[in-house]
Formats: structure tokens, C-alpha cells, sequence
């Protein structure tokens, strides 16, 4: 089935140290976001890619970086997580304006 | 400065009945309004979406309703079945050319066999 995988499910990372989490898609679509989603929160938009066109959202930190290195593959780098990263962060796509996004089932990201 | 606001956190519906989850937005911009369902350890999944020019729309169980001039729109389940029971988010995009999506804070529904 086309769908949008997220990898790790669960990652643990360390203060201070720098973790990637990824995301792929087989649904050839052409945008791919990333949201970071704290319990009983609205899941909040980072920045998303459309094609190649990287869009940072305002309020992101600077601390996250994304990368696309091609249609089906997106990547969360989180250069010196702190104890407010730790979250849901999820990974989705669609086709562009006036379409629904579709979601992986996020990676929990947990700071020690 | 929350755009879109889903007012109740969580909502209890007696199976067979009606459910109505209801969203408000503030951003007369918006013109795209869609619902997630969500179950534990998942991502959000898609359930149903409705456009500005439209003010209802239906697939199968689901109903969404939308009053533009409320700034108001409403997710209604009948009949309500156990497997309903998630939380759902709703979510608005607008201005032509915009992707991004402004999602609300999610309602929990439990639906009681």
C-alpha cells in the first residue's frame, strides 16, 4: 500500500546530542512536512517542502534543520536537542494546495 | 493566537447516537477545512474535508457542515460505533496557493457500548 512511513517509531537521544529522524513516501507526492506535536496540543508546523522549495515556518528554532534529498525521502535534524524537544514529531505529504495531507504514524522523541 | 479552536476536549456518546464534534476559526482567510481522526500510536488519517464553496458534505456515516458566516464548522457521526471513539482534529488552510494546514487541539470522543 502507498503510504508515508516514519523511522524510528521510538528514538532516545541525549541531551545535547544531535538525532535525525526520517520519513519516506510512496505516494509521489509533491509536498513533505513535518509537525512537532506535544500532548494535548495541536500538532505545530515546522517547515514543509514543496519539490525542492524548502519553507521554514517563523517561529521554528533554529536548532531544526530539515533536508530532501529527493521526492520520497525527508529528514529532521535536530542539531542539539534540549529537554523541550522531547515530542511527537510527525512527517506528512500531499499532492499541494487544496489537498488533504497524509500522516505517518510520528516518531516519539524522548531526552535523556 | 490559536486560529483554529476546538472548544471541547472531550466529548461521551452513547453508541447508535449522533456524535457532533464542532471547530470555530477566527481567519476569515480560510477556505479549505478538513477532519483527522486519530487512534493511540498512529498518525492522524484523513476522514473527510469540505471547501468554502460548499456548506455541507457527506461520506457515509460522516457529515461535515460548515457556516462561513459563523466561522464555525461541525463534524457529525450517526450512527456513532465504538471504533469512532479516537480523537479528532480539525484543520483549515486558505488563501490560493497555500498548502499549510492550522489544526485545532482535538476533541476525544468516547463512544459508550
Amino acid at each position: 500500500d502507498a503510504m508515508v512511513i516514519q523511522n524510528p517509531r521510538y528514538q532516545v537521544t541525549q541531551f545535547g546530542k544531535p538525532v535525525t529522524l526520517s520519513c519516506s513516501q510512496t505516494l509521489n507526492h509533491n509536498v513533505m512536512y513535518w509537525y512537532q506535536q506535544k500532548s494535548s496540543q495541536a500538532p505545530k508546523l515546522l517547515f514543509h517542502y514543496y519539490d525542492k522549495d524548502f519553507n521554514n515556518e517563523a517561529d521554528t528554532p533554529d536548532n531544526f534543520q530539515s533536508r530532501r534529498p529527493n521526492t520520497s525521502f525527508c529528514f529532521l535534524d535536530i542539531r542539539s536537542p534540549g529537554l523541550g524537544d522531547a515530542a511527537m514529531y510527525l512527517c506528512a505529504t500531499s499532492r499541494g494546495t487544496g489537498q488533504p495531507q497524509h500522516f505517518g504514524d510520528g516518531t516519539r522523541l524522548s531526552i535523556l | 493566537d490559536q486560529q483554529v479552536k476546538q472548544n471541547s476536549p472531550s466529548l461521551s456518546v452513547q453508541e447508535g447516537r449522533i456524535s457532533i464534534l464542532n471547530c470555530d476559526y477566527t481567519n476569515s482567510m480560510f477556505d479549505y477545512f478538513l477532519w483527522y481522526k486519530k487512534y493511540p500510536a498512529e498518525g492522524p488519517t484523513f476522514l473527510i474535508s469540505i471547501s468554502s464553496i460548499k456548506d455541507k458534505n457527506e461520506d457515509g456515516r460522516f457529515t461535515v457542515f460548515l457556516n462561513k458566516s459563523a466561522k464555525h464548522l461541525s463534524l457529525h457521526i450517526v450512527p456513532s460505533q465504538p471504533g469512532d471513539s479516537a480523537v479528532y482534529f480539525c484543520a483549515a488552510s486558505g488563501d490560493f496557493g497555500n498548502e499549510k494546514l492550522t489544526f485545532g487541539t482535538g476533541t476525544r470522543l468516547t463512544i459508550i457500548p
